[in-house]
């Protein structure tokens, strides 16, 4: 039974260019969130995606965008990269039922922007 | 004020201790409380998963709810040195639809 899986596993980026992260969630789940986490910090959510639809968004700009495709993977876009977006970007999934599904994680994607 | 408040650490414990990990919040909205491991270069891993306020155990590892205090505790018995790692609490909220939020992670350390 396949976990959730992301790529790249690092990243390296160049303050102003833009960035594409995937991932494919845990067999059966159909609901994807994204967080970045800092360093030293505990994961920030990003946004979640069911149906294809970007369904709750955290408090990122919109520089941060998503999509969910029709197997449910998923993609986590960031344009105009900053030098603080270097981060483990973090990819879960879950069931969507009644809600309370808890998270599966896959182990990141590192980005470092120079 | 953050919505989950947790210590850092880090906390540095001998093989066999008794570890005790905290964490409190101020949401009344929280419905679900998790623990996760996370270790280095790897994404978080789910431990332990409770809705109601009280103890439920797996293994070496109990966790605690507290929802009057608003306050959850994770502990782990006979500890070893492959415990060692960053623990993280989180919490589900249902405002404004289903959310989870994460602790800022107590990193572990325990030696042989």
């Amino acid at each position: 039974d396949a976990g959730v899986t992301q790529s790249p596993t690092h990243l390296i980026k160049t303050r102003g260019q833009q960035v594409t992260l995937r991932c494919s969630p845990k067999s059966g789940h159909d609901t994807v969130s994204w967080y970045q986490q800092a360093l030293g910090q505990g994961p920030q959510f990003i946004f979640q995606y069911y149906e294809e639809e970007e369904r709750q968004r955290g408090n990122f700009p919109d520089r941060f965008s998503g999509h969910q495709f029709p197997n449910y993977s998923s993609e986590l876009n960031v344009n105009a990269l900053l030098l603080g977006d270097s981060a483990l970007y973090l990819c879960a999934s879950s069931l969507a039922g009644t809600g309370t599904s808890p998270l599966h994680f896959g182990n990141g994607t590192r980005l470092t922007v120079t | 004020q953050k919505e989950v408040e947790q210590d850092p650490g880090p906390l540095s414990v001998p093989e066999g201790a008794i570890v005790s990990l905290n964490c409190t919040y101020s949401n009344s909205a929280f419905q679900y409380f998790m623990w996760y491991r996370q270790y280095s270069r790897k994404g978080p891993e789910l431990l332990m998963y409770t809705y109601s306020s009280g103890n439920k155990e797996d293994g070496r590892f109990t966790a605690q709810v507290d929802k009057s205090s608003k306050y959850i505790s994770l502990f782990i018995r006979d500890s070893q040195p492959s415990d060692s790692a960053t623990y993280l609490c989180a919490m589900l909220t249902n405002t404004g639809g289903f959310k989870t939020i994460f602790g800022a992670g107590t990193r572990l350390f325990v030696k042989a």
